[in-house]
């Protein structure tokens, strides 16, 4: 069964200090990521879709996958109060379908 | 606009009573989910369905049946709802990109 994890739990930046976040995954032939983040239990916003290693840019946000390491990160550039959230990796597989989702890290940006 | 709806957002029920947790999509998605958020526990993944009448168990299906009829609508049952069952739960349909609901809080006393 697909294990999913992100650290760290929780993290604090300063306005404009680049965030961070990591999440690694157990089965090597997961083919999709994604990057979610989630305001106080509301609906889930999507940030930025990867599929193939290297790095994808969304704006401010940009993944970085390496399949072989078993590793996906998220960057913010320039975090923003509003940006505070709970961040959440997904990781889905190519024969299911099924998405499995990280723990979540808490972020929060001060400004 | 693309949208996942969920009804209803709210909800409070006793234990021992049937719940329906209702899920609609205007995409016209294949692939759809249920999902249940609890603190500390994140996103747990209690069915998926591929289409209509083809449903496949997710993580966590115990307690739980789904219903697709219709490619747009999907739906949750709980059969005799247990307190362990309060939770946020949330739809979601997928084409490339994942669409969620707004969720649905559900309280079993």
């Amino acid at each position: 069964q697909q294990k999913v994890q992100q650290s760290p739990e929780s993290l604090t930046v300063s306005e404009g200090a680049m965030a961070s976040l990591n999440c690694t995954f157990s089965d090597g032939t997961s083919n999709n990521f994604r990057w979610y983040r989630q305001h106080s239990a509301k609906g889930l916003e999507v940030l930025v879709s990867i599929f193939s290693d290297g790095e994808k840019e969304e704006g401010r946000f940009t993944a970085h996958l390496n399949r072989a390491n078993l590793h996906v990160s998220l960057h913010i550039r320039e975090p923003q109060p509003s940006d505070s959230a709970v961040y959440l990796c997904a990781v889905s597989m190519p024969n299911t379908g099924k998405l499995t989702f990280g723990d979540g890290t808490v972020l929060t940006v001060k400004p | 606009d693309m949208k996942v709806t969920q009804m209803p957002r709210y909800l409070i029920k006793r234990m021992g009573e049937n719940v329906l947790l209702e899920c609609g999509q205007d995409m016209s998605h294949e692939t759809m989910y249920w999902y249940r958020q609890d603190p500390g526990l994140g996103l747990q993944l209690i069915y998926i369905s591929y289409d209509v009448d083809s449903n496949s168990e997710g993580d966590i299906p115990k307690g739980y049946r789904v219903s697709r009829k219709k490619r747009e609508h999907f739906s949750l049952i709980l059969d005799s709802a247990k307190t362990n069952q309060t939770s946020v739960y949330f739809c979601a349909s997928i084409q490339n990109t994942l669409y969620f609901g707004a969720g649905t809080r559900l309280s079993v006393l």
